[in-house]
């Protein structure tokens, strides 16, 4: 159990354009879920926390009109890149709480390249 | 010179052998602590986790040991592994439902 997926693991696209991911959590619900970036050779870090059926909570430093956060359903976290620039070039990585343990799973990671 | 943070701190262990990763953690009211293993272009993957009311827990072949007086927790993984090699990572749960705050991580390389 707790398992979670995300779609696309990899995505390439031109500069300008938007590109979403999902994070799903396919067998439990997730009232929280995170969403991280993740350079080379660096630790996790993380961007905003995605609240099911509320505003996300961003990190100092994140934009919210850029990176847009919707949690739609308690097993469903979008992460929208909005006119993404190559510098937004990274491994984007989410996570859910498994509530009955506290425990967060993560995602598989998804691989953004902006040309 | 080589800057702090451009290359993770790497183990090196014969395989068979014994590991050990240690991390220091940030804050001393931290209740709960996990290890991640994260293989190269993968999330991270739960390995074992351990509550601040215990200094000591047990999996196949891993062990958590944490320290609260010098806030320092450890990884032990028992006869090493070449699939072992992988990037660790310890994170803590600060107090007042926070998120996880991750270490620097360490890379475990394993020779056969």
């Amino acid at each position: 159990g707790a398992v979670v997926s995300q779609h696309p693991s990899r995505v390439i696209c031109k500069s300008g354009t938007s590109v979403k991911i999902e994070c799903r959590s396919l067998d439990f619900q997730a009232t929280t879920m995170f969403w991280y970036r993740q350079f080379p050779k660096k630790s996790l870090m993380l961007m905003a926390t995605s609240n099911e059926g509320s505003k996300a909570t961003y990190e100092q430093g994140v934009e919210k009109d850029k990176f847009l956060i919707n949690h739609a359903s308690l097993t469903l976290s979008t992460l929208t890149v909005t006119s993404a620039h190559p510098e937004d070039s990274s491994f984007y990585i989410c996570s859910a709480i498994y509530t009955s343990t506290d425990t967060q799973y993560f995602g598989p990671g998804t691989r953004l390249t902006v040309l | 010179g080589e800057s702090v943070g451009l290359h993770l701190p790497t183990l090196s262990v014969q395989e068979g052998d014994n590991s050990i990763i240690n991390c220091a953690y940030s804050n001393s009211a931290s209740d709960y602590f996990i290890w991640y293993k994260q293989e190269s272009g993968k999330g991270p993957q739960f390995i074992i986790d351990i509550r601040s009311n215990m200094d000591k827990r047990q999996g196949q072949r891993v062990t958590v040991l944490l320290n609260k007086t010098v806030k320092h927790l450890s990884l032990q993984i028992a006869a090493t592994q070449p699939g072992d090699s992988a990037v660790y990572f310890c994170a803590e749960t600060p107090p007042g439902n926070t998120p996880l705050v991750f270490g620097k991580g360490t890379r475990l390389s394993v020779i056969a």
